[in-house]
């Protein structure tokens, strides 16, 4: 089917290190976004991807829409404790609007 | 805040009861869509809406009925639901119905059947 594999599942770091996951498919992904969920909330949009090789930055995230399109991966750097959350990838085949999800990795920041 | 409320945030109910969720978007979207949040698990998308049609739905049981009576508003009736319907219902609206369109989300509803 039409899954994203999603890794790490969860991390356990110190604050101030750097945090690095990525999404892998064995199908061509046009669009390419990440995720962030905090207890009791909804998901909310960190980054969208929309070509191949594209690198964005939000603040300290950095995301790439791989070469091949058929990955992508989300790094944090010098993390702090609200970033404790689930991540999770997400992205757009063909052309409706049908996101398929990554399973998400937990990340938890010791301070 | 994205701009997608939805309510109750909590509910519980009886297997017997008849509940209803509700999603408002205040973005001016065409499109809107219910999501099941289980622990361990992907995103399950349940039912999509592009202006007010239903073009969407997942092999959902039909104890779970849908409604859209305006771009803006989205229901989910629920009825003689089963304890692994317990889960965190999400709804999320995006600009249309087509690919590289961002979904945004609200904070969800947590639902326990008991």
């Amino acid at each position: 089917g039409q899954q994203l594999n999603q890794s790490p599942q969860s991390m356990f770091i110190q604050e101030g290190e750097d945090v690095s996951m990525n999404c892998t498919s064995s199908s061509i992904f046009n669009t390419w976004l990440w995720y962030k969920q905090d207890p009791g909330e909804g998901p909310v949009l960190l980054i969208a991807l929309y070509k191949a090789g594209e690198l964005t930055s939000n603040g300290r995230l950095t995301a790439q829409f791989g070469i091949t399109r058929k990955d992508s991966f989300l790094n944090i750097s010098a993390s702090i404790p609200s970033d404790v959350g689930i991540y999770f990838c997400a992205g757009h085949r063909g052309n409706t609007g049908k996101l398929i999800f990554g399973q998400g990795t937990t990340l938890q920041v010791k301070p | 805040e994205t701009g997608v409320t939805q309510t109750p945030r909590h509910l519980v109910m009886g297997m017997t009861n008849k509940k209803s969720l509700k999603c408002e978007q205040h973005l001016g979207h065409n499109a809107m869509y219910w999501y099941k949040q289980s622990a361990k698990k992907p995103l399950e998308l349940m039912f999509v809406y592009s202006l007010e049609e239903r073009v969407e739905n997942n092999s959902v049981p039909s104890r779970f009925s849908p409604e859209c009576p305006n771009s803006s508003h989205l229901f989910l009736h629920l009825h003689t639901l089963q304890p692994e319907d317990s889960a965190l219902y999400l709804c999320a609206s995006s600009q249309d119905w087509s690919g590289g369109n961002i979904q945004y989300f609200g904070a969800g509803t947590r639902l326990s059947v008991l």
